[in-house]
């Protein structure tokens, strides 16, 4: 089955950098590749996603790049803000598989003021 | 106006109890999804229903049964309740036909077994 690798599991940035959160995964035929927010104590929402026909997509400060030789893909924040402390999730879904998400183990990211 | 809603949102119990946690879409997807979130924040699929059809079943203690009376809702029991079933469980639901889209999370429901 399809397995994801998230690094690194803890980021902490000053408000303004910027911070990049990586995933690689295993299945090939995957092709769906959402990244979630999840705030304490609320619901994974997600922020970004790409598919695997596009390498890159951007959303403002947010951007997600995808490698599919590598089997790899990175979720990039730009001009961090405190409010986006949270912990986040890449996820990888193949079509087949009817949504089914195999999530990386997440990274705790703080941005201080 | 609340997309996926659970019930109830905490739930403490003692060991050896039955539980139950709703789930209830309207979105108008076609696929829900049980998802159990340990203590140290892992995500990992339980139960997947398309059209009230169970389609995944990963390596869960046959203690757990889903159900789905119709393609809008899907619960979970949970059969003589163990220390090592505390977690969050979010239910969620996603529009798969023509392509895998967005998976809307519900707000968990956090089970304390004591």
């Amino acid at each position: 089955g399809e397995n994801v690798e998230q690094h690194p599991s803890t980021l902490s940035v000053q408000e303004g950098d910027s911070a990049v959160i990586k995933c690689t995964y295993s299945d090939s035929a995957s092709n769906y590749f959402p990244w979630y927010k999840q705030e304490l104590g609320k619901r994974p929402q997600l922020i970004i996603d790409i598919r695997s026909n596009v390498g890159e997509k951007k959303d403002q400060r947010i951007a997600v790049t995808l490698n599919k030789t590598a089997k790899h893909f990175s979720l990039h924040i730009t001009e961090t803000q405190p409010e986006d402390s949270a912990v986040y999730f890449c996820a990888a879904s193949r079509g087949t598989s009817y949504g089914k998400l195999t999530f990386g183990q997440g990274t705790i990211l703080t941005v201080h003021p | 106006d609340t997309a996926v809603s659970q019930t109830p949102k905490y739930l403490v119990t003692q060991m050896g109890n039955d539980k139950s946690i709703k789930c209830e879409q309207n979105l108008g997807h076609d696929t829900m999804y049980w998802y159990k979130q340990d203590s140290k924040k892992f995500l990992k699929i339980m139960f997947s229903y398309n059209n009230k059809e169970l389609i995944i079943n990963e390596t869960v203690p046959n203690r757990f049964s889903p159900k789905s009376p119709d393609k809008a809702h899907l619960n979970l029991h949970i059969n003589s309740l163990e220390l090592g079933d505390s977690a969050v469980y979010f239910c969620a639901s996603s529009q798969v036909r023509g392509g895998n889209t967005e998976a809307f999370f519900g707000q968990g429901t956090r089970l304390t077994v004591v």
